[in-house]
């Protein structure tokens, strides 16, 4: 049981825009940071928002976060098939003292 | 480049004690948070525990307290985590990261824990 609350699965068609969604509370989301991860299969996560809706150099402005009170989004524009992943948000939680993450989310491009 | 190769992981039997090693290059190692994180086979991400610029906090996420050591070498620019006790839960890849949360991620190491 995660700490943060996510789909297990989105999907859409190529081109189309789609959401995933991260639920906290006051203690991780509601006070800190929201980090975006992308995993592909097979590989390590690599980082695709930080600081709520800040994209590293080489993140495609394609991919954009979001974050509201404990609840945070990140959405994906102009679905590619090479964007099929797993997706997990993280954020520092005060009262653990710890990193939590989300469960992940399985995107299929259909 | 941020560059983190980790290092140390293998088969062991329950109960057995692991050293996992992370290299670290490209950036001042000294100046940043450092974190391990794990992923068992088919599973979601885990924090593991992180350890603070000069070795003076560190945090483990409940599973792994007293069990698990974080460590860190600033002169070699390497990361450690002396694991003992080993459980079969413990089976995982190994990520060394850079951040908290993490920014950057090394490849990873299995560590399969099985009799």
């Amino acid at each position: 049981q995660s700490v943060l609350t996510q789909p297990p699965s989105a999907s859409g068609t190529p081109g189309q825009r789609v959401t995933i969604s991260c639920s906290g509370s006051s203690s991780n989301i509601g006070s800190n940071y929201v980090y975006w991860y992308q995993q592909l299969p097979g590989t390590a996560p690599k980082l695709l928002i930080y600081r709520n809706n800040q994209r590293p150099s080489g993140v495609p402005d394609r991919f954009s976060g979001s974050k509201s009170g404990t609840s945070a989004s990140l959405a994906i524009s102009g679905l590619r098939s090479e964007d099929e992943a797993d997706y997990y948000c993280a954020a520092w939680d005060d009262s653990l003292s710890a990193v939590v993450f989300g469960g992940g989310t399985k995107l299929t491009v259909l | 480049e941020v560059q983190l190769v980790e290092s140390g992981g293998g088969l062991v039997q329950p109960g057995g004690s692991l050293r996992l090693s992370c290299a670290a290059s490209g950036f001042t190692f000294s100046s940043y948070w450092m974190s391990w994180v794990r992923q068992a086979p088919g599973k979601g991400l885990e924090w593991v525990a992180n350890i603070k610029q000069d070795g003076s906090e560190k945090y483990y996420v409940d599973s792994v307290k007293g069990r698990f050591t974080i460590s860190r070498d600033n002169a070699k620019n390497s990361l450690y985590l002396q694991m003992n006790s080993l459980r079969a839960e413990d089976t995982a890849v190994y990520y060394c990261a850079r951040d908290i949360p993490p920014r950057y991620w090394g490849q990873g190491t299995l560590v399969t824990v099985s009799s």
